[in-house]
């Protein structure tokens, strides 16, 4: 089973909300990823956690604010953002976060802020 | 610099009208290179992992192969239910973490 859930689907959020994203997996895997995608672009990486600590932050604006809560969660917090953040966002996992490790992508959550 | 380009960015095909797209790499230090296979609105679905020049990986109608420069994924006789954006992905030796880098997709379209 290579399954990685997501919720919720779809969110739409003004500028001052606050809202949160919520990745699982149950595969056993020690490394999490959250992604940015606008359409027709590939996936951006935003944030890596290994074994439950934020490993890479690619200069992603606070306004974003990841959460691991344990080794099979993971959470975006969302505060104040701008329309321009509107894309889909995807978390991954992987076995490990070496080289050569596949990540196995969730479905998505479509965010629309207003 | 690190770098995935694929080619071509649209591919319209006949059902049965086999074809291939390509993506062509300069990383130093490839540590792997992963076929990801992306429907409108969805996440990546997994199809391939290759990790050394001369491998080969097959799925139904899909076949990725690996040479120093770049990797095809060769479609054989697609179906309409083939068409969906096709991801080419990186790792380097030196990338922290794992990180991939992405080609900008193959949008491939199968009429029947």
């Amino acid at each position: 089973d290579t399954e990685v859930t997501q919720t919720p689907k779809h969110l739409v959020m003004g500028m001052t909300n606050k809202k949160s994203l919520k990745c699982e997996q149950h595969m056993g895997h020690r490394a999490m990823y959250w992604y940015k995608q606008k359409a027709k672009k590939p996936p951006e990486l935003m944030f890596v956690y290994s074994y439950e600590k934020l490993s890479i932050n690619e200069s992603v604006p606070s306004r974003f604010s990841p959460e691991c809560p344990n080794s099979s969660l993971l959470n975006l917090h969302l505060h104040a953002l701008q329309p321009e953040d509107s894309a889909l966002y995807l978390c991954a996992s992987s076995q490990g976060q070496g080289a050569g490790e596949t990540q196995y992508f969730g479905p998505g959550t479509r965010l629309l802020v207003l | 610099e690190d770098q995935v380009t694929q080619s071509p960015e649209a591919l319209r095909l006949q059902e049965g009208e086999s074809s291939s797209l390509n993506c062509s790499y300069t990383v130093s230090g490839l540590r792997g290179l992963f076929w990801y296979r992306q429907d409108p609105g969805k996440g990546p679905e997994f199809l391939f992992t290759l990790y050394s020049a001369g491998e080969e990986k097959e799925k139904e109608r899909l076949k990725a192969t690996l040479t120093k420069k770049e990797s095809f994924l060769h479609i054989t006789a697609p179906k309409p239910e083939d068409s969906a954006t096709y991801l080419c992905a990186v790792q380097a030796a030196h990338n922290q973490g794992g990180k991939l880098i992405f080609g900008q997709g193959t949008e491939l379209s199968v009429k029947p």
